[in-house]
């Protein structure tokens, strides 16, 4: 199985600040017959299922605000949340669907400080 | 727009086997270029995928679950249900049903959630 583990478990940022979380995969999830990353974020805020930010690494879903985005390739992946916004309070995972078992991040929870 | 909604008992005791549908309303499931996808979460815990299911009736498990779930679809309903055999305490869990992309193969991410149901194994 490909372990995903995420960084830090916690943080707390200002809101307008910006917010990086970390994500690193135990084998690469870039697929070289298309040369591309099959890592995925996900927001899941308080009593909400999981909502897909983020696919492929770096392509936003349609509605999701520009201030997300996801870079890195390989085993190494980040979520930057530019500026942060009161909505934006949530747990944030990593998944990737480089093969099955799908597996997931263990999440990140975001707070204001 | 298409909508999945879970539905099932919510309390069960151990040994009995746990069985889910997830409604798929606003599209059909026969469409093909998607995977019906069972993910639970523990009590304050991280997402566990459990397994899915495409058109063709070609399906995927997680091994961790050690052959207990069986995934199916009912195109006649426009649904997919997922049943897991011999449960414990350890399944108690919100379980979502989702639909990823993908065709011959499945190759994309979680892109549709229903709500969740909560199930509680508990004697």
């Amino acid at each position: 199985d490909i372990v995903m583990t995420q960084s830090p478990e916690s943080l707390a940022v200002s809101l307008g600040e910006r917010a990086t979380i970390n994500c690193k995969s135990s084998q690469s999830v870039l697929f070289s017959s298309d040369n591309k990353n099959y890592l995925a974020w996900y927001q899941q805020r308080p009593g909400q299922p999981p909502k897909l930010l983020i696919s492929w690494a770096s392509t936003r879903e349609s509605g999701v605000p520009d201030r997300f985005s996801g870079s890195g390739s390989g085993t190494d992946f980040t979520l930057t949340i530019s500026s942060l916004q009161a909505e934006d309070v949530a747990v944030y995972y990593c998944q990737q669907y480089y093969n099955t078992p799908r597996t997931f991040g263990q999440g990140t929870k975001v707070e204001i400080k | 727009q298409v909508q999945l909604q879970e539905s099932g008992p919510g309390l069960l005791k151990p040994s009995q086997t746990l069985s889910l549908t997830c409604t798929v309303s606003g599209g059909s499931i026969s469409s093909g270029g998607y995977y019906w996808s069972w993910i639970r979460q523990h009590p304050g815990k991280g997402l566990e995928w459990i397994g899915f299911i495409y058109i063709s009736g070609t399906t995927y498990y997680n091994p961790s679950l050690k052959s207990r779930p069986t995934i199916s679809l009912d195109t006649s309903k426009n649904r997919f249900s997922l049943k897991l055999s011999s449960v414990t305490a350890a399944d108690t869990a919100v379980y979502y049903c989702a639909r990823a992309t993908g065709g011959v193969l499945p190759q994309g991410a979680f892109n549709l959630w229903g709500q969740g149901i909560l199930v509680t194994v508990s004697s």
